[in-house]
């Protein structure tokens, strides 16, 4: 069965600060896609990466930078000198290559940037 | 146009009535899903279609069924609602095949804001 598990249900940090929301996941497959969302208080849900299992190289994007280390099944998720447009419950999520299951998501980290 | 649509956005209805969420989609996607969000739950899936012939229950079924009138349109009802389905309902499309560069990506509605009184 998959799995992933979200142990911080709420982090409040002050504006400009760093913050990383952790990720771990259990799957038997070899081959995956691991994805993180973002839900704003507006309620949808926008995407922000998808990661493939073979692809163990972080990635940096603007302020965000993810990183992904299979040895410890972890895709951590780091906003760099967070912003109150940050605050918003952030959604890990895995899926397996075999595209026969359906996403499995996490259940979730809100996020709160105060000013 | 948004490439994913749910109708309604908002639906206050009583207990024991019928209802029937919506979703359309424009991106030519064979697979179509149903998530429920409650607060501190994530989304948990209820039905999902690989194709217009395919349906499958996915982890919260119960109390909820599905049509598959067209590969564009996948209908969520709730044949007797009840107040612990008050929740937050997204639908969402994906490619079919491996050969798709955007494979296993999700992409979702807007989400409909359920409330049973």
């Amino acid at each position: 069965a998959q799995k992933v598990t979200q142990a911080q249900t709420e982090i409040s940090v002050v504006e400009k600060e760093d913050v990383t929301l952790d990720c771990v996941y259990e799957t038997r497959d070899t081959t995956y896609y691991l994805f993180w969302y973002k839900q704003p208080p507006s309620g949808e849900l926008v995407f922000l990466i998808r990661r493939n299992s073979f692809d163990e190289q972080n990635e940096i994007s603007g302020r965000y930078s993810w990183n992904f280390q299979k040895s410890t099944s972890s895709f951590n998720f780091t906003i760099t000198a967070s912003q109150v447009v940050d605050s918003a419950v952030y959604f890990c999520a895995l899926i397996s290559n075999s595209g026969n299951t359906p996403l499995v998501f996490g259940k979730g980290t809100r996020l709160s940037v105060i000013a | 146009d948004a490439d994913v649509t749910q109708t309604p956005r908002n639906r206050i209805t009583k207990t024991g009535k019928r209802i029937m969420l919506e979703c359309s989609q424009t991106k030519g996607h064979d697979r179509m899903y149903w998530y429920r969000q409650d607060p501190g739950l994530g989304l948990r899936l209820i039905y999902y279609s690989f194709d217009v012939k395919d349906i499958n229950k996915g982890e919260i079924s119960d109390g909820y069924s599905v049509s598959r009138q067209a590969q564009a349109k996948f209908s969520l009802s709730l044949e007797s609602a009840i107040p612990n389905q008050t929740a937050l309902y997204f639908c969402a499309t994906s490619p079919p095949t491996s050969g798709s560069p955007l494979y296993n990506e999700q992409f979702f509605g807007p989400g409909t804001r359920l409330t049973v009184l």
